[in-house]
């Protein structure tokens, strides 16, 4: 079966850094992979998409890339904010069927 | 304005009734999900439905039943035969199997 995995439950940085999370899948490439955020006691909020044949995608202070040789995808904030501090999930598609979530990792930025 | 709500936000319920949870959306959306979450355990999938009156097995849909009767609403059962109710659930809709997902806010449901 498909798997999707964060290996990092926790990260802990200060601001004005970069925050990268790691998202690892098994098996074959998904078409795409998505990555949400998800603040304590609400529902998850989706942020980007980057499609297999896509090395890297940008929005604001996001970027995504997708490395089908390490079966990897990272995902980088830059110049991170206490406002930032959330657990962000990644998912991949499935074909057919719903998204496959990560168990997320939860980043604190600190001031 | 268009979304995904979920009703009520907190729900308590003695061990071995069923209870049902509400789910609506009004983004004309064809498929539907319903999740659990625990600590640690990330995003389980319990049900989903792609059109009205299907819907198919998520990991963990033991003690669960759904329904699909409208596009705009699918209600999510927890029964009594489910061991361990207690968890947040959450609920999401998207375009297609797939896509960008769109999440309600929740419920939190504690079984007593």
């Amino acid at each position: 079966s498909q798997k999707i995995e964060q290996n990092s439950e926790a990260l802990n940085i200060q601001e004005g850094k970069t925050a990268t999370l790691t998202c690892n899948y098994t098996n074959y490439s998904p078409a795409y992979l998505q990555w949400y955020r998800q603040d304590p006691g609400r529902g998850p909020v989706f942020l980007l998409l980057i499609r297999e044949n896509e090395k890297e995608k940008r929005k604001e202070r996001l970027k995504v890339t997708f490395d089908t040789t390490l079966k990897q995808s990272l995902f980088h904030i830059t110049a991170s904010q206490p406002a930032d501090s959330a657990t962000y999930l990644c998912a991949r598609n499935q074909a057919g069927t719903a998204l496959i979530f990560g168990k997320g990792t939860t980043l604190s930025v600190s001031s | 304005d268009g979304g995904i709500t979920q009703s009520p936000k907190y729900l308590f319920r003695k061990e071995g009734q069923n209870v049902t949870l509400s789910c609506e959306q009004n983004l004309n959306h064809d498929a539907m999900y319903w999740y659990r979450q625990d600590p640690g355990q990330g995003l389980r999938l319990i049900y989903y439905s792609q059109i009205v009156n299907d819907f198919q097995k998520g990991d963990i849909a033991e003690g669960y039943s759904v329904s699909r009767e409208k596009k705009e609403s699918f209600p999510l059962t927890v029964t009594s035969a489910q061991k361990n109710p207690t968890a947040f659930y959450l609920c999401a809709s998207s375009i297609g199997a797939g896509n960008e997902q769109f999440f309600g806010p929740g419920t939190r449901l504690t079984v007593l």
